[in-house]
């Protein structure tokens, strides 16, 4: 199975810091990556499909970058209601597996 | 509007079967795969399979095949993830999600909270 390496596992930063999330694939998975957000006691979201396409409704700070096996989740801004844990997925092969996830705290 | 609408909470005792469910709506379900992913009390988001509604074709994660089992209902736009003797580290937050065309879960359930106690 493909392993999927997140960092950090978690941060803490203020409102309006940019903040960068990584993902690396174990092998090669072209951009079949997702990266979703998930607050406490509520099903994830979908921010970024495709490594670097934004979802309909997400807001432009939220941006996704990489291909093959290194990928970066970035929030350019960091607003209030970023605080949440961030998970990455890979759906290239099966089983598709998701990072350990990323706690963003408020510092 | 597409939905991902799911069974209510479940308490159940070890050895006990269980079946729930995730009903789409708002899209052609047979066009789409449904996926399950649970969440263990304080921790990560783990895949335990996918389903395409059209045919049923399945493909579990090693993890959790021969543990669990993933049907869907066409006629009734329902997906199931049922398990025929359930352990207390069954335990958990279990999700249903959407692919749809090449976009991995984009839509989710709102959870069914499964909760296996003597």
């Amino acid at each position: 199975a493909i392993q999927m390496t997140q960092s950090p596992s978690s941060l803490s930063a203020s409102v309006g810091d940019r903040v960068t999330i990584t993902c690396r694939a174990s092998q090669g998975i072209r951009d079949d990556l997702g990266w979703f957000q998930q607050k406490p006691g509520k099903a994830p979201k979908l921010l970024i499909y495709a490594a670097s396409s934004l979802q309909s409704g997400v807001p432009s700070r939220f941006s996704g970058s990489g291909s093959g096996t290194d990928f970066t989740l970035t929030i350019s801004s960091l607003q209030p209601e970023d605080f949440a844990t961030y998970y990455c997925l890979q759906h290239y092969n099966y089983p598709w597996t998701f990072g350990q996830g990323t706690k963003v705290e408020i510092k | 509007e597409v939905q991902l609408v799911q069974s209510g909470a479940e308490v159940k005792k070890p050895g006990e079967s269980l079946k729930i469910s995730c009903k789409g709506s708002g899209y052609s379900f047979t066009n789409d795969w449904i996926g399950w992913v649970r969440q263990m009390p304080g921790k990560g988001l783990e895949w335990m399979g996918i389903i395409y509604a059209g045919d049923s074709d399945t493909r579990y994660s090693p993890s959790f095949q021969g543990q669990v089992t993933i049907s869907a209902d066409k006629s009734i736009s329902t997906a199931y993830l049922q398990w025929s003797s359930l352990k207390a580290s069954d335990s958990a937050m279990y999700y249903c999600a959407r692919l749809s065309n090449g976009v991995c879960f984009d839509h989710w359930g709102q959870g069914t909270l499964v909760t296996v106690s003597s």
